[in-house]
């Protein structure tokens, strides 16, 4: 089965940190997203990379940034967390293209107070 | 930027009752899939329907697709507790494209 994990289920930072949401997946999938779900928004994506050291930005990149050396793992970075990016963040893999299904994370709901 | 929206936004049954739930997007697509997100967890892959496809089937899941109305509906027949959930639509955001844009979602409660 494919797995992908998350650094943590439950997080909470303070204004001003620089916070590290990490995701592993262990498919070899060449697709990685982080996406926020807020309620009343629906899921909204933030990154995605579609290969090592690749990155596009989706709908609200601002205030994130992301990073993937290893095909495997993708890490979403808040430079300096702030109380509206308290969140649920989802990670999701797929192989290569649309057609393929998502496979996410169980997410890491972040708490900035 | 909103592709897919879901309707209703939340839905209440009684259990062994069909649930409907449907879906209207914007532009052209290659396909559309549907998952489901049980309360505080990560979605899960539930079913795709290529543009091609009218209407593909999976246990007690059935989707239709309309592409002339741009829209989907995702039935579950006989529901049961365990279907309490919420329900996303999901469309390639454009051809070739490597992303999802994902709609609102139903929330979906099987009283029992």
């Amino acid at each position: 089965d494919v797995k992908v994990t998350q650094s943590s289920r439950y997080l909470v930072k303070r204004t001003g940190e620089k916070v590290f949401l990490e995701c592993v997946q262990d498919m070899d999938h060449e697709n990685m997203f982080w996406y926020r779900q807020d309620p009343g928004l629906g899921l909204r994506l933030i990154y995605f990379s579609y290969d090592v050291k690749m990155k596009e930005k989706g709908d609200i990149p601002e205030g994130y940034s992301v990073s993937r050396e290893k095909k495997e793992r993708f890490s979403l970075i808040l430079e300096s967390a702030s109380t509206n990016q308290t969140s649920m963040y989802l990670c999701a893999s797929s192989p290569p293209g649309a057609t393929y299904e998502q496979y996410f994370g169980p997410g890491t709901r972040l708490t900035v107070t | 930027s909103q592709q897919g929206e879901e309707d209703p936004q939340a839905l209440s049954i009684q259990e062994g009752e069909n649930a409907t739930m449907n879906c209207s997007y914007k532009t052209s697509i290659n396909n559309l899939q549907w998952y489901r997100q049980n309360s505080g967890r990560g979605l899960v892959h539930l079913i795709l329907i290529r543009s091609n496809e009218r209407e593909k089937h999976s246990g007690r899941l059935r989707v239709t697709l309309d592409t002339s109305k741009k829209s989907s509906s995702l039935l579950i027949t006989a529901s049961r507790a365990a279907d309490t959930a919420s329900y996303f639509c999901a469309t390639d955001a454009d051809q070739g494209a490597q992303k999802l844009v994902f709609g609102q979602g139903t929330r979906l409660t099987i009283n029992p």
